[in-house]
């Protein structure tokens, strides 16, 4: 089956804008969604589709997608920001759903 | 407002069993895919079941495939997931989440999750 590869961890400092990115073969026919998870809490969507944001999250949450890839790229970094971030996608069969590995990001 | 709850984890000794329940509100149930989605202590999500919005089709991870079932139930407004043999490796957070599937693919929302346990 598919799979999504995600950079383990990922810095950024305060105020800067950050590139979080998903690369897999599914991703050339289906759109990616992502997740930020804090700790002990459940995942929340952030960024589905095209150029999608659910009500609530703030506008410095934004996302492209190349071939093979998807970036969710957060335009000056709070430290509200830090979590876990996880992108989603059907797998090219369609009939299972896969994530990437997640990216723990940290604000400095 | 849109919540699902999720019940039923606990301890279990390997190869017994488990039934987890998603009670869902403030949405209508029946007209949605539901997911079950897991989460191993310290390690990223991953993907377990789901089930299509009239209970008709049913896919499965390949770990769990032969050994999990998921099922829903419209007059309750409740998805269920049916965990039979299970391993130490199963041992995780499970999550239900709601899914919008017309058009783009994506779970808008999440329960809080209910820790099962698998260990003698």
């Amino acid at each position: 089956s598919s799979e999504l590869t995600q950079d383990p961890a990922v810095s950024v400092a305060l105020g800067q804008t950050v590139r979080i990115t998903c690369q897999g073969d599914s991703l050339r026919n289906y759109y990616a969604s992502w997740y930020q998870q804090k700790p002990g809490q459940a995942p929340v969507l952030v960024f589905y589709g095209k150029n999608n944001r659910p009500s609530g999250i703030p506008d410095r949450f934004s996302g492209s997608s190349s071939g093979n890839t998807v970036s969710l790229t957060i335009t000056g970094a709070q430290a509200e920001d830090e979590a876990d971030y996880y992108c989603n996608s059907r797998d090219s069969s369609a009939h299972h759903v896969i994530f990437g590995g997640g990216t723990k990001l940290t604000v400095l | 407002e849109v919540q699902l709850v999720e019940s039923g984890g606990g301890l279990v000794q390997p190869g017994g069993s488990l039934r987890l329940s998603c009670a869902a509100s403030g949405f209508t149930f029946s007209s949605y895919w539901m997911h079950w989605v897991r989460q191993a202590p310290g390690k990223g999500l991953v993907w377990v079941s789901r089930i299509n919005s009239d209970g008709s089709t049913t896919d499965y991870a390949d770990s769990v495939k032969g050994r999990f079932t998921i099922s829903r139930d419209t007059a309750k407004n409740t998805v269920y997931l049916q965990m039979n043999s299970l391993r130490a490796e199963d041992t995780a957070v499970y999550y239900c989440a709601k899914c919008v599937s017309t058009g783009w693919y994506y779970f808008d929302y999440w329960g809080q999750g209910t820790l099962v346990t698998v260990s003698s």
